[in-house]
C-alpha cells in the first residue's frame, strides 16, 4: 500500500521568512506521480504541481520551488519570502495505479502553515 | 472556464437521517471522484467514476453510502442513514483522464461540510 508522510503538522513563520514543507512517500510502483495541493480556509483544494517519477528536475514557479529526490523518496516544497496569503494547509499526494484505466490519490495528513505579519 | 461545482456548501442533519450531495465536474472531464475529508486529515477517496461507470469504490461504505453518475456528467453522493462519524467535508474532483491514459491532474470543488448531530 502506498503511504505519504508529512511529519510537520504545523509550522508558524514570520512574513518574508523562507519555509520548507517536507513530504516522504512509499510506493512499490515504478511509475508514479506526486502532487502538492493548497487548502486555504475556504476549503477548496488548489492544485500546485504534478511531478512524475521519471523527472527528478527541481522546479521553480515564482516564490514556490519543489525538490524531488527519488533516492530518499522525498518531494519537498519551499516557499521563499513567505506572505500572509500563503497561510493554508498544504497536502502532498501520491498517485497509485488501480488498473489500466484508473488511479487513486493517497494524501498525506497535511501541514498547517501560518504566516504571521 | 468554470470549476467543479458542489452543493450544498453546508448541511446539518440528525443521525439516522439521509442526505445527498451534488457535484458538477469541469466540462469535458471524463473522470469524477468523491472524497471524504475528516477534520485534521487528508482527503480519502470514496468512489471514482469514468464517464458513467464505476472505476473504484473499494473504500466506499456501501451499507450506507451510494453514488451515481447516470449521464456521465454530474453526480450525486448519498448517505442513508447518517452516523455521527460521517461528519466531514465531502469533496468532489474531476480530471480529463481517459481510459488507459497516464495520471492527470484532479481539480477539486469547494466541498460540502456535513455535520451529523
Amino acid at each position: 500500500a502506498q503511504k505519504v508522510t508529512q511529519a510537520q503538522t504545523e509550522i508558524s513563520v514570520v512574513e518574508k521568512e523562507d519555509v520548507t514543507l517536507d513530504c516522504v512517500y512509499e510506493t512499490r510502483d515504478t511509475t508514479y506521480y506526486l502532487f502538492w495541493y493548497k487548502q486555504p480556509p475556504s476549503g477548496e483544494l488548489v492544485f500546485l504541481i504534478r511531478r512524475n517519477s521519471f523527472d527528478e528536475q527541481n522546479e521553480i514557479s515564482g516564490r514556490y520551488s519543489w525538490n524531488f529526490q527519488k533516492s530518499t523518496s522525498s518531494f519537498n516544497f519551499t516557499i521563499t519570502a513567505s506572505q500572509v496569503v500563503d497561510s493554508a494547509v498544504y497536502f502532498c499526494a501520491l498517485s497509485e495505479a488501480i488498473d489500466a484505466s484508473g488511479s487513486r490519490l493517497t494524501f498525506g495528513e497535511g501541514t498547517q502553515l501560518t504566516v504571521n505579519p | 472556464e468554470a470549476g467543479v461545482a458542489q452543493s450544498p456548501r453546508y448541511k446539518i442533519i440528525e443521525k439516522r437521517q439521509s442526505v445527498a450531495f451534488w457535484c458538477n465536474p469541469i466540462s469535458g472531464h471524463a473522470t469524477l471522484y468523491w472524497y471524504q475529508q475528516i477534520l485534521g486529515q487528508g482527503p480519502k477517496l470514496l468512489i471514482q467514476f469514468q464517464n458513467n461507470g464505476v472505476v473504484d469504490d473499494s473504500q466506499l461504505p456501501k451499507d450506507r453510502f451510494s453514488a451515481e453518475r447516470l449521464k456521465g456528467v454530474d453526480s450525486t453522493l448519498k448517505i442513508q442513514p447518517a452516523k455521527l462519524e460521517d461528519s466531514a467535508v465531502y469533496l468532489c474532483a474531476s480530471s480529463l483522464r481517459l481510459r488507459g491514459a497516464d495520471t492527470d491532474t484532479q481539480y477539486f470543488g469547494p466541498g460540502t461540510r456535513l455535520t451529523v448531530l
